[in-house]
């Protein structure tokens, strides 16, 4: 069964500050990998899908790369800013189903 | 729509009550899945529907819980006698495609059942 396991569990960062978010997972056999903020109370906001034959994603301050063979995925933020602050998804697919680990919780401190 | 709906937002049930979580995806998305999030723990599979065809429920928690999805388009995920470990956010996603190479998939905002 996919593991997916996110480091660290907890961020708190003054603003300003970049910051990179951990994601392993134990299959590399995956279709594709994509990062999502959740808000309290709210659903999933997609943020960055990489397909498996990619190597990164960027969007705006955000940058997520992938190394299937070593089982690994990280997001990067740049210049971060309060409205930043999440819980941050790594959620990995494969065939019928995908995968999440259990999150990031980011605070960005004004 | 232009986005997955789920109905109730909000449900609180009494311990031993029958209840109805409603998913209405994105029009002409094949797939569906339903997710069971438990506070502070990252969402766990529960069902994948490909149309109407329930094609994986490995991750029904007991017989206490089923889904379904008649004509391939809304879903309703059951849970009969709810029992206070039922209470978590359920979370319905669709995506329009089907098997191998499944991408992105889309998330309602899901449901908060609170068994009493």
């Amino acid at each position: 069964k996919q593991e997916v396991t996110q480091i660290p569990a907890a961020l708190s960062v003054p603003e300003g500050e970049n910051l990179v978010l951990n994601c392993s997972f134990t299959d590399s056999a995956i279709y594709n990998l994509q990062w999502f903020r959740q808000d309290p109370g709210k659903g999933l906001t997609s943020l960055l899908l990489i397909q498996s034959s990619q190597r990164e994603q960027t969007s705006g301050r955000l940058n997520a790369s992938l190394d299937k063979s070593s089982g690994r995925s990280t997001l990067y933020i740049a210049a971060s800013q309060p409205g930043d602050s999440a819980t941050y998804l790594c959620v990995v697919y494969n065939f019928n189903k995908f995968y999440f680990g259990s999150g990031t919780k980011l605070n960005v401190k004004p | 729509g232009a986005g997955v709906s789920q109905s109730p937002r909000y449900k609180v049930a009494k311990r031993g009550q029958d209840v109805a979580l409603r998913c209405d995806p994105i029009s002409g998305h094949v797939s569906l899945f339903w997710y069971q999030q438990a506070l502070g723990q990252g969402p766990e599979f529960l069902t994948y529907f490909q149309n109407e065809a329930q094609l994986d429920k490995s991750g029904l928690p007991s017989d206490r819980f089923f889904a379904e999805r008649p004509e391939g388009s809304v879903s309703t995920l059951k849970i009969q006698r709810t029992q206070q470990e039922d209470s978590a956010v359920y979370l319905c996603a669709s995506s329009p495609q089907r098997g191998p190479g499944l991408t992105e998939a889309f998330f309602g905002q899901g449901t908060r059942l609170t068994v009493v």
